[in-house]
């Protein structure tokens, strides 16, 4: 398998402050990372799709002025949460797709191990 | 809208049974698939990937595509009670990007 590294594991705030995710892949190098929220008992649901050295892709509904991701190099993505607000409490998982080289149907995505974040 | 089906259980099997584990996908075009579980409070974990029609076997697991039928199974031979969690169907729908079903929920009692 994969590598993949989520920093902090678990994050308590006060409303209006902001937080910042780090998604690092260990072992391989990832020129696109993803960003999942799950809320208790539901699935996970894509945010964005990270893309090292360009803007990130967001899926519809998600604010791209609340949710900031930035993806400098290819073993690194951060999301930061801006103003968080008790509703932003949720389970923030990344994802780093490993390529298998040649056919995209192969590539997977491996999970860091979430970030759980509470805004009080 | 492409969607992935799961039923969410929970499925409840004995010890040393197989659990047979079901999703069906509706974009017809999807090409690869995987399965993931998910332990309470954790991130997914990669169990298997399938992109051929037929069987691939990992262990105690075999994955099983469809692509005529579109659903893709997986069985988990001489369950343990270690494989409790809940197992996520995910289907690549295009640009890499992954749909996941709601997950079914294994227990597997001693």
């Amino acid at each position: 398998g994969a590598v993949v590294s989520q920093h902090p594991s678990r994050v308590i705030c006060k409303s209006g402050t902001s937080v910042k995710i780090e998604c690092r892949s260990l072992d391989f190098q990832a020129t696109t990372m993803f960003w999942y929220r799950q809320f208790p008992k539901q699935s996970l649901m894509l945010m964005a799709t990270s893309n090292e050295g360009s803007k990130a892709t967001y899926e519809q509904g998600v604010e791209k002025d609340k949710f900031l991701i930035n993806h400098a190099s290819l073993t690194l993505s951060t999301l930061t949460v801006t103003s968080a607000h008790p509703e932003d409490s949720s389970f923030y998982i990344c994802s780093a797709l490993r390529l298998a080289g040649g056919d995209l149907t192969t590539d997977t995505q491996y999970f860091g191990p979430g970030t759980r974040l509470t805004v009080l | 809208q492409k969607e992935v089906e799961q039923n969410s259980g929970p499925l409840s099997v004995p010890e040393g049974a197989i659990a047979s584990l079901n999703c069906t996908y509706s974009d017809r075009v999807s090409q690869s698939f995987f399965w993931y579980r998910q332990y309470s409070g954790k991130s997914p974990e990669l169990i298997m990937s399938i992109y051929s029609n037929g069987d691939k076997e990992d262990g105690r697991f075999t994955a099983q595509l469809n692509k005529a039928s579109q659903y893709v199974s997986l069985l988990i031979r001489d369950s343990q009670p270690s494989d409790s969690a809940t197992y996520l169907c995910a289907v690549n729908t295009g640009f890499q990007k992954l749909v996941f079903g709601t997950g079914t929920r294994l227990l597997v009692s001693p």
